[in-house]
């Protein structure tokens, strides 16, 4: 069982929005600003889309921005293309006995 | 071009041991705090360690406390991962990744991953 609960699978149509979210506790998502999101395409390595909650790197489109509330993190994409399938991992900081907890993933399919 | 590449995976036995390692290129490697995190086969990602710019300072994952050691040669724009008494578990792509400056524990290079298979 992952630190982090992220739901399994989301779906949404193109130009559509969607969003992940990814819960964690006070001792790691919600007690740091420290949350980043990842994108993985089958086969490959992931790819850094938010860190720090919600700075994008350079390279990164601006349809993806992330959030925080709580205990609870959110990626949003919105006007999904096709390209945007992918498998989405979310993580953060934590103060617990290591040093970094990933979520377990959400399969986004795009309709 | 920035870049990671890994290399040392392989198959090998229960409680065998494997080093992979990781060439860095392109960017001033020993700024970087450097992590490897792992991949079992349609499974999420796991974090396993990482080190510090100069290697004083590492932290592991619980799962492999006590077996794996991180190391890391600066001269040569390398960074290793020692892993002994491998069980089946430990099976996995191997990604070795590069922390961010200035933010935290965020991974923004990530090499290509080395599969990593232990079973007799």
């Amino acid at each position: 069982q992952s630190a982090l609960t992220q739901p399994a699978s989301v779906s949404g149509s193109p130009g559509q929005s969607i969003t992940i979210s990814c819960t964690g506790t006070s001792s790691d998502v919600g007690g740091y600003n420290f949350v980043s999101w990842y994108q993985q395409h089958p086969g490959k390595a992931p790819k850094l889309m938010i860190y720090d909650v919600s700075n994008r790197p350079s390279g990164v489109s601006n349809r993806f921005s992330g959030s925080k509330s709580g205990n609870t993190a959110s990626l949003t994409i919105s006007g999904l293309q096709a390209e945007d399938e992918a498998d989405y991992y979310c993580s953060s900081y934590t103060s617990t006995t290591t040093d970094v907890v990933f979520g377990g993933g959400t399969k986004l399919t795009v309709l | 071009e920035v870049q990671l590449v890994e290399s040392g995976g392989g198959l090998v036995q229960p409680g065998g041991s494997l080093r992979l390692s990781c060439a860095a290129s392109g960017f001033p490697f020993s700024d970087y705090w450097m992590h490897w995190v792992r991949q079992a086969p349609g499974k999420g990602l796991v974090w396993v360690s990482r080190t510090n710019s100069d290697g004083s300072g590492t932290s592991y994952a619980d799962s492999v406390k006590g077996r794996f050691t991180v190391s890391r040669d600066n001269a040569k724009n390398t960074l290793f991962l020692q892993m002994n008494s491998l069980r089946a578990e430990d099976t996995a792509v191997y990604y070795c990744a590069r922390d961010r400056l200035g933010a935290i524990y965020a991974f923004d290079i990530w090499g290509q991953g080395a599969m990593v298979t232990v079973s007799s």
